[in-house]
């Protein structure tokens, strides 16, 4: 199975920062990877498929970056309703699977 | 779009099984696949599997054979995920979610929480 790592696994910043996430694949996924938004009792939202698409919708201080098995999630601007768990997930080979989340706070 | 709604949260004994349901509506259902995907407590998110809702043909993961059985019903535009000989570690929130292909998980319901306790 490829294994998906994420760091880091949670981090705190002052609304306006910029913030990075980083995804790492055990194996090279090419760009079949999507990042998602989740909140606390909510679904998983969503955000950006193959690598760097985002989807319809969501917002453009939300990008994503990299090929391969480097990837990075990066918002521009981190607003209030930005807070919550982001996941990496690879689609590039069964089973499907996804990182270990990336908590974010508001300081 | 596709809109998915779960059916409500289940406690159940070790050794019982459980059915989630997942309709659809706001798109044509036979265009779509259906993945499972669960959350156990305080933990990430795992794969269990899809199938079509076009023939209801499944693609389960190695670690639920078995175990699940994945179906639809296209008279109603509803999925069904079954888990047999339910333990503690299936404990979980369980969601279904919908894409045109079975690797992108577009659109997604809101859940349904599975309890196994004794």
């Amino acid at each position: 199975d490829i294994q998906m790592t994420q760091s880091p696994s949670s981090l705190s910043a002052f609304v306006g920062d910029r913030v990075t996430i980083t995804c790492r694949a055990s194996e090279d996924v090419i760009s079949d990877l999507a990042w998602f938004q989740q909140k606390p009792g909510k679904a998983p939202k969503p955000l950006i498929f193959d690598a760097s698409t985002l989807r319809d919708g969501v917002s453009s201080k939300f990008s994503g970056t990299g090929s391969g098995t480097n990837f990075t999630l990066s918002i521009s601007s981190l607003q209030p309703e930005d807070f919550g768990t982001y996941y990496c997930q690879q689609y590039y080979r069964y089973p499907l699977t996804f990182g270990g989340g990336t908590k974010v706070a508001i300081k | 779009q596709l809109q998915l709604v779960q059916s409500g949260g289940e406690v159940k004994k070790p050794g019982a099984s459980v059915k989630v349901s997942c309709q659809a509506s706001g798109d044509t259902f036979v265009k779509y696949v259906i993945i499972w995907i669960r959350q156990a407590p305080g933990q990430g998110l795992e794969w269990m599997g899809w199938v079509s809702a076009a023939n209801g043909n499944p693609t389960y993961a190695r670690k639920f054979l078995g175990r699940v059985t994945m179906t639809t019903d296209t008279s109603t535009n509803t999925a069904y995920m079954e888990l047999r000989r339910l333990t503690s570690d299936d404990t979980a929130v369980y969601y279904c979610a919908g894409g045109i292909n079975p690797r992108k998980l577009q659109f997604w319901g809101q859940g349904s929480q599975v309890t196994v306790s004794s």
